[in-house]
Formats: structure tokens, C-alpha cells, sequence
């Protein structure tokens, strides 16, 4: 049972918006930065969006993030087949003193 | 660039020790920025924070309250890497392990290639 609750899956068709929520609580999204990774099948995770909304350099602006309160989400506009991944999101704890994790969203371009 | 190369054996046996080593180019182990952490991975537990070591004029080592009593992540300034050790292993342990760059404000911006681990008798 993952700390971070998301949706086991999403899908859309190509040029669609799409958005992942993740929801926490007060130890961790409600007082840290949340984050977000995509995982292709057989590689490590990739940082996707840091601190609740920014992207580092090289992923494309058709990714954002966004953060309220003890939740957050993930939007993917247009979509293309090569957005079909695993997304996870994360965030520090300070309860737990460490970090944690959502279970994964896996996101389907039908 | 950042690069973490990871190395240690894919098979364990139960109630033993995994060991697994992450070398690191491009930063220091010793870098008073960054944390070194352990994450693993398991169709079962999702992904897992295990924990980290950094150094702030000292060293400082977090772990998952999950493990406190079987782990330990350690420095090797002389290699440049760090390792992990996970004792008392049982087949819940087996997954995909990574090693991971902890940096303000990108959480976790380099990860290592994986190591698929199974604990058997």
C-alpha cells in the first residue's frame, strides 16, 4: 500500500489531455514539493516535473504539474503514443522522515 | 553529466546479506548538496524508498522505518561511491534496486540502471 494514492490508470487518444491526480496528506504534500516521474517498461524512473510544477530542461511543455493543499496532479496535453508510460508521483514525508511514493499510474494512448 | 553505475549480485539466499555498490562520475559522494539514496522497486510494494547517506560536515544516514533494524547505506570517498546492505533477507526483499541522486529542488534527477534481485533458498 503506497503512502501517495493515484489512479492505476489513464488513457486518452492522441491530441487529448490527460491529467493523473496523487493525493497525500499533511506530512507530505501538505508541507513538501511534489513530484513526478514516468517509467518506460525496463528502465529507471525520470524526473518529470519538480517542485509541484516546473520541468527540467529537455521535457517538453506539453507536461505540467500542479499542487494544492494534500493533493496534486500531473496534465499531459497533447498527447502522443510515446507518452505511454508509467507515472508515479512523489514527495518528501516528514513524519516518516523519508520518501515516498505513489503506486503508479499507467497511462494508455488508445 | 551524472552517471550511476550500479554492481552487485542478482541472486541472494535467505536470511543472507544483498549487497549492491553505486559508483558515481560527474559528482562526489561527499558533495555537501546532494543525498544518496537507495529506492527499490516490486510488482508488490511499488516503489520503495530505502534510504540515504550525505554529508553536512559529517555523514548522515536516513532509512525506512520498514528496515532500520537491517540496513545500511555507507560512503567509499576513496571509490567514489556508496553501497547498501540489507541483511536478513527474505523473498519479500527481491525487486528491482536503484540508486538515485537526492539534489534540492530536483528530488531525485539521476538514477542508477537498476539491479534485479531475488532472494531464494
Amino acid at each position: 500500500q503506497s503512502v501517495l494514492t493515484q489512479p492505476p490508470s489513464a488513457s486518452g487518444t492522441p491530441g487529448q489531455r490527460v491529467t493523473i491526480s496523487c493525493s497525500g496528506n499533511s506530512s507530505n504534500i501538505g508541507s513538501d514539493a511534489l513530484y513526478w516521474f514516468h517509467q518506460l517498461p525496463g528502465t529507471a524512473p525520470k524526473l518529470l516535473i519538480y517542485r509541484n510544477d516546473r520541468r527540467p530542461s529537455g521535457v517538453p511543455d506539453r507536461f505540467s504539474g500542479s499542487k494544492s493543499g494534500t493533493s496534486g496532479s500531473l496534465a499531459i496535453s497533447g498527447l502522443r503514443s510515446e507518452d505511454e508510460a508509467d507515472y508515479y508521483c512523489a514527495s518528501w514525508d516528514k513524519s516518516l522522515h523519508g520518501g515516498v511514493f505513489g503506486g503508479g499510474t499507467k497511462l494508455t494512448v488508445l | 553529466q551524472v552517471q550511476l553505475q550500479q554492481s552487485g549480485p542478482g541472486l541472494v539466499k535467505t536470511s543472507q546479506t544483498l549487497s549492491l555498490t553505486c559508483a558515481i562520475s560527474g559528482d562526489s559522494v561527499s558533495s555537501s548538496s546532494a543525498s544518496w539514496t537507495w529506492i527499490r522497486q516490486s510488482p508488490s510494494r511499488g516503489l520503495e524508498w530505502l534510504g540515504r547517506t550525505y554529508y553536512r560536515s559529517k555523514w548522515f544516514n536516513d532509512y525506512a522505518v520498514s528496515l532500520k533494524d537491517r540496513i545500511t547505506i555507507s560512503p567509499d570517498t576513496s571509490r567514489n561511491q556508496f553501497s547498501l546492505h540489507l541483511n536478513s533477507v527474505t523473498p519479500e526483499d527481491s525487486a528491482v534496486y536503484y540508486c538515485a541522486r537526492d539534489l534540492v529542488p530536483y528530488f531525485f534527477d539521476y538514477w542508477g540502471q537498476g539491479t534485479l534481485v531475488t532472494v531464494s533458498s
